[in-house]
């Protein structure tokens, strides 16, 4: 079974453009999650989309947005780009038991945003 | 809020010696799930280990083992006979089933860097 995808695996941009990242969960999948990773705020969560909706938002400015399509993959949007935006970002798929807490969260590789 | 600590941000080990990587969580949910993950310096995340609150004993996983202590809401990871490849990153995690609808999100500690030494 193939692996959580993420693409690009490296992008670099300038201040004020927007990026977009895209996931491909698991097959079978339902739940995808967003994590952003720096040196100095560590691993931190953005948000959590199953079955096309946004369950759960972390403390992130409007700048950052997602959405989840219909065959469960998500892309992850950042606009107006700040040199504070560069970063790790992790996407990680689950099956998502919709109670409980055994479902295992799965990461992709990661897409290394540089801001210049 | 729940909180994870990992105190140790680096640790040394000889090869084929056994290490223990330190996490201690705070919660007041009553249900809750530990993970440990593994972060080589390509970047991805890897799943090693999971322990549930309501869980009777220590989970295992080939090499890995987790030293659960709930009173002392302890979640030490144990890596039996290290290798140089066990050389990375490692992250302590808990998910809060009720963080939201049934949403899944972790929380992480800040990490522990093991540098296995031939």
């Amino acid at each position: 079974k193939a692996g959580v995808t993420q693409t690009p695996r490296y992008l670099i941009k300038t201040r004020g453009q927007q990026v977009t990242l895209s996931c491909s969960p698991i097959s079978g999948h339902r739940s995808v999650s967003w994590y952003q990773q720096t040196p100095g705020q560590g691993l931190q969560f953005l948000f959590e989309y199953f079955s096309e909706t946004q369950r759960n938002k972390g403390n992130f400015p409007g700048r950052f947005s997602g959405r989840q399509f219909s065959n469960s993959r998500s892309e992850m949007n950042v606009s107006t780009l700040e040199l504070g935006d560069s970063a790790l970002y992790l996407c990680a798929s689950s099956l998502s038991s919709l109670a409980g807490h055994t479902d295992t969260q799965y990461f992709g590789p990661g897409t290394r945003l540089t801001v210049l | 809020a729940q909180k994870i600590t990992q105190t140790q941000p680096g640790m040394f080990v000889q090869e084929k010696e056994a290490v223990t990587l330190d996490c201690t969580y705070d919660t007041s949910d009553p249900s809750y799930g530990l993970f440990w993950y593994k972060q080589p310096s390509s970047g991805e995340m890897i799943f090693l280990i999971y322990q549930g609150s309501y869980d009777q004993q220590n989970a295992t996983e080939g090499r890995y083992s987790l030293n659960f202590q709930k009173a002392r809401k302890s979640a030490n990871l144990v890596i039996s006979a290290s290798q140089l490849g066990d050389s990375a990153m490692y992250f302590c995690a808990m998910r809060d089933p009720y963080s939201g609808a049934g949403s899944y999100q972790l929380t992480f500690g800040k990490g522990t860097k093991l540098s296995v030494i031939p």
